[in-house]
């Protein structure tokens, strides 16, 4: 069973809007950590935004949050008010505390596309 | 500037052939790994290092070979390369993995393989 699933392949947001990236995971491990990543055509992996599977509150940084639902095993990424510099891939990633070597297991991303 | 180091950015291969893609950080982080990323896809993890002469296989580790004898260098070796092999590399390193840490991750290397 795949680890990590995003279900949106792309999509398209006006600029100024909001957008919500999903992403759903599956894990036994009760210790483990959510990550978002955002890659630029220019292909370096940005991260974004991190939620703890202990943490009693929803991520934020800036413009990003990060809508944590444990108990469907959801960590959805959202982007407010759009720019068009968000253009780009996004990844979610979990990371499996009991597991060796602090390894980062990725969906198969969303791609964002802002227009004007 | 600190981080993670990748060489080369660019490589075309022919097939059969071997090479060395290099990875160096400065941060003296302790885990250390290499994924690939196909086309429209996320990364899939090669192999991982959580410290100095030890290393252990990832999700696709066929036909690549690492080593650790620094702390700081990671290479990653491709034996003979096959076109299935063409892919982005990404080198990434991480402290200890309690609470808020972030995955420091090199520019990439494009490889190609014909």
């Amino acid at each position: 069973a795949q680890k990590i699933t995003q279900t949106q392949p792309g999509m398209f947001v006006q600029e100024k809007e909001a957008v919500t990236l999903d992403c759903t995971y599956d894990t036994s491990d009760p210790s483990y950590g959510l990550f978002w990543y955002k890659q630029p055509s220019s292909g370096e992996m940005i991260f974004l935004i991190y939620q703890g599977s202990y943490d009693q509150q929803n991520a934020t940084e800036g413009r990003y949050s990060l809508n944590f639902q444990k108990a469907r095993k959801s960590a959805n990424l959202v982007i407010s008010a759009s720019q068009l510099g968000d253009s780009a891939m996004y990844f979610c990633a979990m990371r499996e505390n009991k597991a060796a070597g602090n390894k980062l297991t990725f969906g198969g991303g969303t791609r964002v596309l802002v227009k004007p | 500037n600190a981080g993670v180091t990748q060489t080369p950015k660019f490589q075309v291969l022919k097939t059969g052939q071997s090479m060395t893609l290099q990875c160096a950080q400065d941060m003296n982080h302790e885990y250390m790994s290499w994924y690939r990323q196909d086309p429209g896809m996320g990364l899939r993890l090669i192999h991982y290092s959580v410290g100095a002469g030890i290393t252990d296989q990832g999700e696709v580790p066929n036909g690549y070979n690492v080593s650790r004898s620094t702390t700081e260098d990671f290479p990653l070796r491709l034996l003979s390369a096959a076109p299935s092999q063409t892919s982005v590399y990404f080198c990434a390193s991480s402290t200890d993995r309690g609470g808020l840490n972030g995955y420091t991750f090199g520019s990439g290397t494009r490889l190609t393989v014909v």
